[in-house]
């Protein structure tokens, strides 16, 4: 069955690195273009990026712009998220989604969670 | 970008009642690129409805959306007990991406 597993997450000071990664099964990831939503603790869902079938096109949230960069390899069938410069405000699950019916999300992952704190 | 107003905010209701939450959009939704997704306590969200009125794979015909331009709604004909959730609405017509801040539906 179509199926999306998160990793990555943990907790990390302000102002480090994480990278996330997702991986994808029961389907032919490279026919699909790509998101990560993220949900903070006890608040609502917040798109974050999105990638591309082929990765050739990428797309920010402004409070992540500059600071985020979304990719992947189709070979390894796996979505990154890597996440420079966090801040508290970064702290929630994140989801790896794949966009349907240009731009619906199914399925989801089951999330990972990033706590930002020192 | 297109902020989205669900209303409701909470909803106590018994299993077995009709129900209809409502999603506003600030401007107007191209294509009707408006998705409902349901999300149980500690589960990931849910694709329920896409474009506006199209039920997702597996979901049941309980479950029906409707509208355009600005104006949509979530009918759900009969509450089950695995329905109480918090539901969102979510526009993908244009960028960014913008969800609705939910609508939490709770046993009476």
């Amino acid at each position: 069955q179509v199926q999306l597993v998160e990793s990555g997450g943990g907790v990390v000071q302000p102002g480090r690195s994480l990278r996330l990664s997702c991986a994808a099964s029961g389907f032919t990831f490279s026919s699909y273009a790509m998101h990560w939503v993220r949900q903070a603790p006890g608040r609502g869902l917040e798109w974050v990026a999105l990638i591309s079938y082929a990765g050739t096109n990428e797309e920010y949230a402004d409070s992540v712009k500059g600071r985020f960069t979304i990719s992947r390899d189709n070979s390894k069938k796996t979505l990154y998220l890597q996440m420079n410069s966090l801040r508290p405000e970064d702290t929630a699950v994140y989801y790896c989604v794949r966009d349907v019916f240009h731009g619906s999300f199914d399925p989801w992952g089951q999330g990972t969670l990033v706590t930002v704190s020192s | 970008e297109i902020v989205l107003t669900q209303s409701p905010g909470t909803l106590s209701l018994s299993p077995g009642e009709r129900v209809t939450l409502s999603c506003r959009a600030s401007q107007s939704v191209s294509s009707s690129y408006l998705a409902w997704y349901k999300q149980k306590s500690g589960q990931a969200p849910r694709l329920l409805i896409y474009g506006a009125s199209s039920r997702a794979t597996g979901i049941p015909d309980r479950f029906s959306g409707s509208g355009s331009g600005t104006d949509f709604t979530l009918t759900i004909s009969r509450l089950e007990p695995e329905d109480f959730a918090v539901y969102y609405c979510q526009q993908y017509g244009s960028s960014p991406i913008t969800f609705g801040q939910g609508t939490r539906l709770e046993i009476k």
